[in-house]
Order: C-alpha cells, then structure tokens, then sequence
C-alpha cells in the first residue's frame, strides 16, 4: 500500500526557470513531510521539511508548499540550476508508538535541468 | 564530522545465503534505521533501532533481522535469501529527541545482488 505518490517519474526544465515537484500522500496521521535530493551512488540527502501545522517552509531557492485538504505537498525550486539535477523523493512520517516515527518515501522524481 | 558509513558497498550472494550488512551512524546520533530500496523505487522502511532495540517495523518478514550495539553502529541480517531481496539496503541515522527528530541522514547504502 503505497502511502505516498509522487506520480511524475520525471522533470525536465530549462536552467533558470522554475522546478515544481509534486507529492500525494493518503494517510492523514502524516505530521512532517520532508524532500530529500539523491546523486548516483550517493545515499539521500535532506533538503527541507514541513510540519503539518504550516502551509509553507521556505529555504533559499526551496520552498515547500503543502495543502493538507488535498493531501498534496510540492517542492519549488527556483532559479534551478544544474546542480539540481537528481533524484528527488518526498517523505512522510507519523508518530507510532510513543516517541518513535515511521517513514513512508515516494517512489521519487528525476529532476534534469538543462543548461 | 563522519557521516553515516556502510560497508560493504557491493556484496553477490546466492539464494538461501545468509547476508550481514553494517552501518556506522554520523557521530552524536543514537536511533538508526534501515531500509531496502528496489531499483526505481523510494525506500522501504525495514526497521528502527533505539538503545538497542527495535522500536518500530516495516512490513518485512522475521528473514530480516537486526541489532544495535553500545556505540549505536548497527547491522541489518538477511537469512534464507531470495532473489527478491536484491537492492540497495540503506541506513539512516537520527536523533530522538529534539527539532531535528525527524531529520535523517543517509548512507551511501550497500548493493545487494542474490543470484
């Protein structure tokens, strides 16, 4: 049961303009969401989170948007840069079990931006 | 600052083996978590491993088997392997309490190959 989608395998966007990843989750105990970056042959690096209490995090060039209505979170990246081609996989976590959280990641995007 | 460190990175195994991978979590982490990533798809939580014991579960059968010694290093036991279990076994550090709970940091992971 896949709990978090990011339906969109992949994105390409010209350098300088706008990257919008998107995420769907469905369990609505999800509290904090977070987007991590991943290079080939690298493990997963943090990028930025939310937490459910917010609609917005901001971070730089990052920012992270979430609607918990529509149970949908985006990431916006802008200006991209070439740098940022990666993988990117967004991430769900709820509290199970006292203090102890399950995480639940999205099957990711592969973000090419273009020089 | 040493990150998360996993060894080995490669390892060819054939069915019904028994595999041992090992994990090194970045240095003032105490909670380590694994988990298996099939090729072009997100993480999987395996499990989550706190003052030694395993505090949360993913759905994975009792194949799969872990431990967490006094310095918080941790390794992740795969018995009577399948061709299935084929993937990238990632470890992930954290802290339990504090803001940045719910950040974790990843190794580079370890290449499973059963044949």
């Amino acid at each position: 049961d896949q709990q978090v989608k990011q339906n969109s395998p992949s994105l390409s966007v010209q350098e300088g303009r706008i990257s919008i990843l998107n995420c769907d989750y469905t369990n609505s105990m999800f509290d904090y969401f977070l987007w991590y970056k991943k290079y080939p042959a690298e493990g997963p690096t943090f990028l930025i989170s939310i937490s459910s209490i917010k609609d917005k995090n901001e971070d730089g060039r990052f920012t992270v948007f979430l609607n918990k209505s529509a149970k949908h979170l985006s990431l916006h990246i802008v200006p991209s840069q070439p740098g940022d081609s990666a993988v990117y996989f967004c991430a769900a976590s709820a509290e199970e079990g006292g203090n102890f959280n399950k995480f639940y990641f999205g099957s990711g995007t592969k973000l090419n931006v273009k020089p | 600052d040493a990150g998360v460190t996993q060894s080995p990175t490669h390892l060819i195994k054939t069915r019904g083996q028994q595999v041992t991978l090992r994990c090194s979590p970045k240095s003032g982490h105490d909670t380590v978590s694994w988990y298996q990533q099939a090729l072009g798809q997100g993480p999987q939580f395996i499990f989550q491993y706190y003052e030694e014991e395993e505090r949360q579960r993913g759905n994975f059968p009792d194949r799969f088997s872990g431990h967490q010694f006094p310095n918080y290093s941790s390794e992740l036991n795969v018995n009577a392997l399948l061709l299935g279990d084929s993937a990238l076994y990632l470890c992930a550090s954290s802290l339990l309490w504090g803001l940045a709970k719910n950040i974790q940091y990843f190794g580079a992971g370890t290449r499973l190959s059963v044949l």
